[in-house]
């Protein structure tokens, strides 16, 4: 069965520092699509980004980039030069591939970051 | 584009009662999904349309909860007694094929009491 652990349970840092968010998934597919959703303090489900299994390139979104590892299942994501409006609660997802449609998301238990002016 | 919409916002209900909660996903999606979001359990899946067809119900936790889709627009998840467990923040989803994305509804917040 699919698992996604996100360690760091709140992280806080100062306005203008890096984070870093960690992500480490379990699957038994080869194909399956990873996630990155922001929650902020107003509720809703924010989608950030999308990468497949296929494809390894990090990448860089602004100040967001993401760090996909196969070798490691991994899937982190760093925030650069952080701002007040960055402090949410992150979640990372996993989605497996069955029968070539899609299929349910398997969410981490998320990070609150908490970036301090 | 509206986005997936959900109803009511919020509701509060007492113990023993019906909640009827709604989504109406985005035209041309393909899939919806139906999760809980709470402080213990996180974000779970409690079950998914493929062409208003349910296709994985296994996270659905107990009889009590019903979920159906009529129609390509529209969705319903129903509680049926409730019970203060089962307050929560209930999300809807829809999404194209191939995992292309996923977008949620802004919740209904349910409190039982």
């Amino acid at each position: 069965a699919q698992k996604v652990t996100q360690a760091q349970t709140e992280i806080s840092v100062v306005e203008k520092e890096d984070v870093t968010l960690d992500c480490v998934y379990e699957t038994r597919d080869t194909t399956y699509y990873l996630f990155w959703y922001k929650q902020p303090p107003s509720g809703e489900l924010v989608f950030l980004i999308r990468r497949n299994s296929f494809d390894e390139q990090n990448e860089i979104s602004g100040r967001y980039s993401w760090n996909f590892q196969k070798s490691t299942s991994s899937f982190n994501f760093t925030i650069t030069a952080s701002q007040v409006v960055d402090s949410a609660v992150y979640f990372c997802a996993l989605s497996e591939v069955s029968g070539g449609g899609a299929d349910g998301l398997t969410f981490g238990k998320g990070t609150h970051l908490i970036i301090q002016p | 584009d509206a986005g997936v919409i959900q109803s009511p916002r919020h509701e509060v209900t007492e113990m023993g009662q019906e909640v009827t909660l709604r989504c109406k996903p985005i035209s041309g999606h393909d899939y919806l999904f139906w999760y809980r979001q709470t402080m213990m359990r996180g974000l779970e899946l409690l079950i998914y349309f493929n062409n208003n067809v349910p296709i994985d119900d296994s996270g659905m936790p107990e009889d009590r909860f019903s979920a159906k889709m009529p129609n390509a627009s529209f969705s319903t998840l129903k509680i049926q007694p409730s019970e203060p467990r089962d307050s929560a923040v209930y999300f809807c989803a829809s999404s194209r094929q191939s995992n292309y994305g996923y977008t949620f509804g802004s919740g209904t917040r349910l409190t039982v009491v």
